[in-house]
């Protein structure tokens, strides 16, 4: 079946520190991964995406690089600021599966001043 | 674009009631879904739509009904509520060809007393 794992937070850290969110998945076919951002009160807002392997995602200084050899799609930003505290979420997408959207728990940021 | 609206933000219910979460979205997409969202659960699938007049069901539909009678609107009916349908629940549509990518709703917090 198609599952999502994400390292479990909450996560602090201090401004400019490196990010890493770990996400690892399981899945029937060759999924298209993503990672969603949800701030406070707000529904999830897409970040980035990956369609197929070796591919990287990236957008707002968030990188992440779709591994097929570890299953691995790992979230990571150089120097995070006060204003990317949210959670963040790693999903597949599995066309094996009519396109239903599978999501990990979620991971909670937390940067401090 | 209003992109995916829904109706209403907050409520509160007493067991055994029914209500109607409302869903719409403008962007013409064809697959539509909810979720419900739980603490350390992530976003769990209740039913989906891949067009007017079809849907399905996700892993967790009991409790729950939808229909899909127009592109534009998902509606998401509660037969009975019970305490454990206390969640916050998001919409999301997904536009037709790849990449997909989900475009959610704000959420309804929903309080089940």
């Amino acid at each position: 079946g198609n599952s999502v794992t994400q390292m479990e937070g909450p996560v602090t850290l201090s401004e400019e520190a490196f990010l890493t969110i770990n996400c690892t998945y399981t899945a029937t076919g060759y999924p298209s991964l993503f990672w969603y951002v949800q701030y406070p009160g707000e529904g999830l807002q897409l970040l980035l995406k990956a369609t197929k392997a070796d591919d990287k995602g990236s957008n707002k200084g968030f990188e992440a690089t779709y591994r097929k050899e570890t299953t691995s799609f790992h979230l990571e930003k150089g120097s995070v600021q006060v204003s990317d505290s949210a959670v963040y979420f790693c999903a597949l997408m599995s066309g094996n599966t009519g396109n239903q959207f599978y999501f990990g728990t979620g991971t909670s940021l937390t940067v401090i001043p | 674009n209003a992109g995916v609206t829904q109706t209403p933000k907050f409520q509160v219910l007493k067991t055994g009631q029914s209500m109607t979460l409302q869903c719409a979205q403008d962007m013409n997409h064809e697959y539509m879904s909810w979720y419900r969202q739980d603490p350390g659960m992530g976003l769990r699938l209740i039913h989906y739509s891949v067009g007017a007049g079809i849907t399905d069901q996700g892993e967790v539909p009991n409790g729950y009904n939808v229909s899909r009678s127009t592109t534009e609107d998902f509606p998401l009916r509660l037969l009975s509520a019970a305490p454990s349908q206390t969640s916050v629940y998001f919409c999301a549509s997904t536009p037709p060809g790849g990449p997909y990518t989900q475009y959610f709703g704000p959420g309804t917090r929903l309080t089940v007393l």
